[in-house]
């Protein structure tokens, strides 16, 4: 069975702080990794793509990969109240399915 | 607009009757799924379609079933709904190609509750 893990938090951090979320996944094969971002009854929506190793930077976020160790994680800096939400991993085995972690909750106080 | 759109947004049904939720996209997109999300379980997908006719489970595809008739819709049928089948369902969408899952389009997602 494929697994994607995340620690499910919260994960609370002051406003203008850094947030580190972080992914491990199991299928070594995997091939394309993202992150979605999901406020409290909304859909997901995808904030981040990735898929060599090292780092991606799109605005205040950050993803970085390392499939040796099979892990993704996320950086938000200068974290916003408005960052507070669901974000969820997702990696892509060979083929077309999608496999999503559990998610993590982030709560940024201001 | 491009967007994936659900019906019904809100179900409540009894155990044992028979209901469907619709999925139409517009964004003519061969790929499409459906999913449920559960409190601790995170988003699993139940089937997926990687064209017209073309169709495939997913993680968690029992008590479900779909089809793929026309390109811009992809029902989920639940043929005999049970109490475990209560969840909020997405729907989603993307074009074919290496980086598909890119501009992966969900709806805004159907609440269902099975009593």
């Amino acid at each position: 069975q494929k697994e994607v893990e995340q620690n499910s938090g919260p994960l609370s951090v002051p406003e203008g702080a850094i947030a580190s979320l972080n992914c491990t996944y199991s299928d070594r094969v995997s091939q394309s990794f993202f992150w979605y971002r999901q406020y409290s009854g909304k859909s997901p929506e995808l904030i981040m793509s990735i898929y060599s190793n090292g780092d991606k930077e799109d605005g205040r976020f950050t993803a970085q990969l390392n499939k040796a160790s099979q892990y993704v994680s996320l950086l938000i800096r200068d974290s916003q109240p408005s960052d507070s939400a669901t974000y969820l991993c997702a990696v892509r085995e060979a083929g077309t399915a999608l496999i999503f972690g559990k998610g993590t909750t982030l709560s940024v106080s201001s | 607009e491009a967007q994936v759109t659900q019906n019904p947004r809100y179900l409540i049904t009894v155990t044992g009757k028979k209901l469907t939720v619709t999925c139409s996209q517009n964004m003519n997109h061969e790929y499409m799924s459906w999913y449920r999300q559960d409190p601790g379980l995170g988003l699993r997908q139940i089937y997926y379609s990687m064209n017209v006719e073309v169709t495939d489970k997913g993680d968690v595809p029992e008590g479900y079933k779909v089809s793929r008739k026309e390109k811009r819709n992809f029902p989920l049928i639940l043929e005999s709904p049970s109490p475990n089948q209560t969840s909020l369902y997405f729907c989603a969408s993307s074009p074919q190609g290496l980086r598909s899952w890119e501009t992966q389009y969900f709806g805004p997602g159907t609440r269902l509750l099975v009593l």
